[in-house]
């Protein structure tokens, strides 16, 4: 069973921050969190992951709070292509032997 | 993309004949897995490999065998194909470094009528 929780949906206007949040207050120390997108028809596409400290990569910055309970998704500036279903997924990192356990995930939709 | 390519992209099939799903990659990673999705499940693991000739179960596995000859192909087989292994199948590999992070093919859309 996937170990966190997320909205169903969201919505975001076009040039704006999207902030998907995740819940996952069972993790353990050595688990990294993932976030995953699909956008229809296609395979699911790698964003980010940390492990406690904030990321940030040229498509998005992951803000994970200090208790690692939870953990955001920042789109910085939402384009109508960003609309797909998101995934947030935590896993050890441990080995190959691990792995992704897909939860429902978040659509998101863009709207101009 | 992590050079992954899955074949075919497309097929139809009838009930009770053989498939066989090819996953290829070009970078001599060692893990490889292959998922099925569906509406309503998400993406659900079939079966993984480790290693030339070393394969694991997943939590579908029933219906599927696999096998992994060479480290750059991973071969999915129906041995008797049913309408509920209608699906998309996506392969999958792992890379290694910080993360071990995990990169998808874009799919093989299969249909048993």
């Amino acid at each position: 069973d996937a170990k966190t929780t997320q909205p169903p949906s969201m919505d975001c206007a076009e040039g704006r921050a999207a902030n998907l949040p995740c819940n996952h207050s069972t993790i353990s120390g050595n688990e990294y969190v993932y976030w995953y997108r699909q956008i229809h028809s296609q395979g699911p596409q790698y964003i980010i992951h940390g492990l406690k400290n904030n990321e940030t990569n040229e498509m998005a910055s992951l803000i994970i709070t200090e208790d690692r309970k939870s953990s955001t998704l920042i789109l910085p500036h939402a384009t109508l292509r960003d609309t797909a279903v998101y995934y947030c997924i935590v896993r050890g990192k441990g080995s190959g032997n691990t792995p992704l356990v897909f939860g429902k995930g978040t659509r998101l939709s863009v709207i101009a | 993309d992590a050079g992954i390519t899955q074949s075919p992209r497309h097929k139809v099939t009838e009930t009770g004949t053989p498939v066989t799903l090819r996953c290829h990659q070009t970078e001599n990673h060692r893990y490889m897995y292959w998922y099925r999705q569906d509406p309503g499940h998400g993406l659900r693991l079939i079966h993984y490999s480790y290693g030339v000739k070393d394969t694991d179960k997943g939590e579908v596995s029933d219906g599927y065998s696999v096998s992994r000859s060479k480290t750059e192909d991973f071969l999915l087989t129906l041995e008797s194909a049913t309408s509920s292994q209608t699906s998309v199948y996506f392969c999958a590999i792992l890379q290694g470094g910080t993360g071990n992070t995990i990169y998808f093919g874009e799919g093989s859309w299969l249909t048993v009528v």
